[in-house]
């Protein structure tokens, strides 16, 4: 069975540090996403990569993809309050389209 | 364009009542998937939908059920509800099976 790993779980920082989510598997990914998902609402697309090693930046935002394309980080600089909200990670397509991370609960206090 | 629609938002049945959700994908987006999550097991594939056949699906019982009609909307429908059923479910969309998909904002089902 395919299993996304994210930690940490939870994460509460101040504004303007830096922060960083790991997404882990023992299984192979041909490409992998993640998603920021507010109270309330469907997860919100924020990168897809899918080259091992691969590297995205979006603003504050680094995304990399691991060599072997079973891990993933994303790194948050400068945190804001707007970054709040439930960080997914998500392995695929396959199977079962695409595999979930755990999420990681982020909230940035002013 | 559009993004993807789901009718209800918020629902509240009882236990043993059967429930119809609907989403309307992006526009000329022909795959939908549907997943339900809940706080103790996250976002879990319930099953997908392509040119009006199911082609995959999740590890859920035959309670839960789904089509898709010819312009790619979709329904899913859950019979025989249980108290575990309360989740958000939510549908996504894409315009091919392999391509990124594009969620909706949910529907909340809670289970009484």
């Amino acid at each position: 069975t395919q299993l996304l790993e994210q930690s940490p779980q939870f994460l509460s920082i101040q504004e303007g540090e830096n922060l960083t989510v790991y997404c882990n598997s023992s299984s192979v990914f041909s490409s992998l996403q993640w998603y920021r998902q507010e109270p309330g609402e469907g997860p919100v697309l924020l990168v897809t990569v899918v080259t091992g090693g691969e590297v995205k930046k979006l603003k504050r935002l680094t995304f990399q993809f691991g060599d072997a394309r079973k891990d993933s980080s994303l790194h948050i600089t400068a945190a804001q309050p707007g970054d709040t909200g439930l960080y997914l990670c998500a392995g695929g397509p396959g199977t079962y389209k695409y595999i979930f991370g755990t999420g990681t609960r982020l909230k940035v206090l002013a | 364009k559009a993004g993807v629609t789901q009718t209800p938002r918020y629902l509240i049945k009882t236990r043993g009542q059967q429930v119809t959700l609907s989403c309307s994908p992006i526009s000329g987006h022909r795959s939908v998937s549907w997943y339900q999550q809940t706080p103790g097991q996250g976002l879990q594939f319930l099953f997908e939908y392509f040119s009006e056949t199911q082609r995959n699906k999740g590890n859920f019982p035959g309670r839960f059920s789904g089509r898709q009609f010819s312009n790619s909307r979709s329904e899913m429908n859950v019979s025989t509800l249980e108290l575990g059923d309360s989740a958000l479910y939510l549908c996504a969309s894409s315009r091919l099976r392999q391509e990124t998909q594009y969620f909706g904002p949910g529907t909340r089902l809670l289970v009484l």
